[in-house]
């Protein structure tokens, strides 16, 4: 069964950084193009960042919201896909999804929280 | 960017009534528009995907329909386990973009 597990979520302050991190199984990860997806409180989703697979050179997009403080990578090694994101602002604050395979499965979640 | 616009943002039914909730899209999106419940403190799960292709393990009381800019997700029967958000989501062109959700209640 495929399985998403995210991890690496806390509390920090504006302006600092937080690496969140996704452990997938279940599927041939090293051809799924990987994606994160953020829900803040009582909110509804919006697409973070995508990184597609070797073949098309680990592209990577973001959202106009996180671009140029947030970065998508990937292991395929270990079947791992991350999030770092530096400079936060409060209104980062979300629980941030892992999902794959055309969005068809998500991970459950970690939450960020960024406040004073 | 495609906008999505769901419709109503949110909704009470009675145990076995019919009930739809619409997305519409600002351009087409040929048929590439996905289905999610989530219900509360859990992630999203895939109900429909394809505009109208049932996710294995769905019930049939879920199905969806549409083409062009306007689809619909329905739910033939209330039941109790309905309860939650459902959300549209276009993967035609990035960024792929979500509807603002729909909260379903029973009544």
């Amino acid at each position: 069964a495929v399985q998403l597990v995210e991890s690496g979520g806390g509390l920090v302050q504006p302006k600092e950084s937080l690496k969140i991190s996704c452990a997938a199984s279940g599927f041939t990860f090293s051809n799924a193009a990987m994606y994160w997806v953020r829900q803040a409180p009582g909110k509804g989703l919006e697409w973070v960042a995508r990184i597609r697979t070797k073949p098309n050179n680990y592209a990577t997009y973001y959202a106009d919201s996180v671009k140029g403080r947030f970065t998508i990578s990937r292991d395929d090694s270990k079947s791992m896909v991350y999030l770092q994101m530096d400079n936060l602002k409060t209104e980062d604050t979300a629980m941030y999804y892992c999902t794959a395979v055309g969005f068809a499965y998500w991970g459950q979640g970690t939450l960020v929280t960024v406040s004073s | 960017d495609i906008q999505m616009t769901q419709s109503p943002a949110s909704l009470s039914a009675s145990l076995g009534e019919t009930i739809s909730i619409e997305c519409r899209a600002s351009e087409d999106i040929y048929s590439n528009l996905a289905w999610y419940q989530q219900k509360s403190g859990k992630s999203p799960q895939l109900l429909i995907y394809a505009a109208n292709r049932l996710q294995d393990g769905v019930p049939s009381r879920f199905s969806g329909s549409g083409s062009g800019t306007q689809y619909s997700l329905k739910i033939s029967g209330m039941q109790p386990e309905d309860e939650g958000d459902y959300f549209c989501l276009q993967g035609s062109k990035f960024p792929y973009t979500f509807g603002a959700g729909t909260k379903l209640e029973l009544k």
